[in-house]
């Protein structure tokens, strides 16, 4: 009930495509889910993040869409350039027990020149 | 100030030595965490600080040790570490409890343990 299960493992694009990473979870008591991007030998770092009360969320080029009742959420990369070469790691948490974050098992993309 | 600040960045250590992670955060967050993380694999929660009490230890060996000295210091103690402890240890922190919002997370700590 506590996994976030995270596909595909692994992703190659060219410049300028659409990337998408997909998520899904069992626990419905989840309501808080993020999107970290981690780059070789850095901690990851909040993209984007996401409420169950919402749809859809955009900021720049990411995405997140999010099924409540297929209990599942994905990120879109618009127009992805070679920069966003990284691991990308979906997690979920409760808000009331903010402190237990479970992460997905990551998705290593990269976007070629 | 939107950092959390580890050191050291790398640390070799031998199986007997004892040696400590250092982490910092200045933006008034109440809790801490400390993370495992192997390569190609996602962070690993290890112990979770709240308001300076250890609230969560994920079953982790005794040979791991942390500390929380005051609301912006968190250290891992390390003694009679293993090979397989070998990896990245990353340090975060949040506002707290109850409170939804993002994990911040340190560069990390690359330990080796030969």
């Amino acid at each position: 009930q506590q996994q976030v299960k995270q596909s595909p493992q692994s992703l190659i694009v060219q410049k300028g495509g659409i990337p998408i990473i997909n998520c899904a979870y069992e626990n419905t008591a989840f309501d808080y889910f993020p999107w970290y991007q981690q780059f070789p030998g850095k901690g990851p770092a909040l993209l984007i993040a996401i409420r169950p009360d919402v749809s859809e969320k955009k900021e720049g080029r990411f995405t997140i869409s999010f099924n409540k009742s297929a209990k599942q959420f994905s990120l879109h990369i618009m127009d992805s350039q070679p920069g966003d070469s990284a691991t990308y790691f979906c997690a979920a948490s409760r808000v009331l027990n903010g402190q237990n974050f479970v992460f997905g098992p990551g998705t290593r993309l990269s976007v070629l020149p | 100030d939107t950092e959390v600040t580890q050191t050291p960045k790398h640390l070799v250590m031998g199986m007997t030595n004892k040696k400590s992670l250092k982490c910092e955060q200045h933006m008034g967050h109440r809790a801490m965490y400390w993370y495992k993380q192997k390569a190609k694999k996602p962070p690993e929660l290890m112990f979770v600080y709240s308001y300076e009490k250890l609230s969560i230890n994920e079953s982790v060996p005794s040979r791991f040790s942390p500390e929380c000295p005051n609301s912006s210091l968190l250290n891992l103690h390390l003694h009679a570490l293993q090979p397989e402890d070998s990896a990245l240890y990353l340090c975060a922190s949040s506002q707290g409890q109850g409170v939804s919002g993002e994990l911040f997370f340190g560069e990390g700590s690359r330990l080796t343990v030969l």
